[in-house]
């Protein structure tokens, strides 16, 4: 079965800095990879997604991702955050012989200082 | 507009007890999922169906059921309520087809007491 891990849980990080996510899954096989985001007190949203194509994948408000095969990883970037931004944030699987179902990470809470 | 709605969004439950949290999605996806999140394990998956009188057990199944008796709800029951299953219950659909974005309800927050 595949599994989903985000090395950092809580991000702490000023308006305007740069910002990375981790995410590594472990499956050898073909996958299609999310990032679904979640403002307080609200449900997932889709970020971003990839499918296949260019590895590097943009998403809504200046999000993207880069898909690096030969390390399993999937990292979300922003070059500048706002205040708006803080939410957590979760990367999410779906291998191709797991149906539809999406295998999601524990999450990273990101909190932006104004 | 098509939406998936939870119900209800907030429910205190006395251990012991039978809850039954529902799901509806007026999209017509024949994909519908449950999941559960809680802090530090992100959402882990309940119980999921891919069609009508299809349901399929999860990573973490135990002490929950759902049947499927049309395309538009599936839902949620905990037989006997316990304090390990407060947490937030997050409902979601999607298309037939492999690697078909899943849309999330708004949650239910349920705390068993």
């Amino acid at each position: 079965a595949q599994s989903v891990s985000q090395h950092n849980h809580h991000v702490i990080l000023s308006e305007a800095a740069s910002l990375e996510l981790g995410c590594n899954y472990s499956y050898g096989g073909t996958v299609n990879l999310f990032w679904y985001v979640q403002y307080p007190g609200q449900h997932l949203q889709l970020l971003l997604k990839y499918f296949s194509g260019d590895p590097l994948v943009k998403g809504i408000k200046g999000f993207e991702a880069e898909f690096i095969k030969s390390k399993f990883s999937f990292n979300l970037r922003k070059p500048s955050v706002q205040w708006s931004d803080t939410a957590e944030y979760f990367c999410a699987v779906n291998a191709n012989n797991a149906g539809n179902m999406l295998t999601f990470g524990g999450g990273t809470r990101l909190m932006v200082k104004p | 507009d098509a939406e998936i709605t939870q119900s209800p969004r907030h429910k205190i439950t006395e251990t012991g007890r039978q809850v039954t949290l529902a799901c509806h999605q007026t999209w017509n996806h024949n994909n519908m999922f449950w999941y559960r999140q809680d802090l530090g394990h992100g959402l882990r998956l309940i119980h999921y169906s891919y069609g009508v009188q299809d349901t399929n057990k999860g990573e973490v199944s135990d002490g929950y059921s759902v049947s499927r008796s049309n395309t538009e709800d599936l839902p949620l029951t905990l037989e006997s309520a316990a304090s390990s299953q407060t947490s937030v219950y997050f409902c979601a659909s999607s298309p037939d087809s492999f690697g078909n974005t899943i849309y999330f309800g708004e949650g239910s927050w349920l705390t068993v007491v």
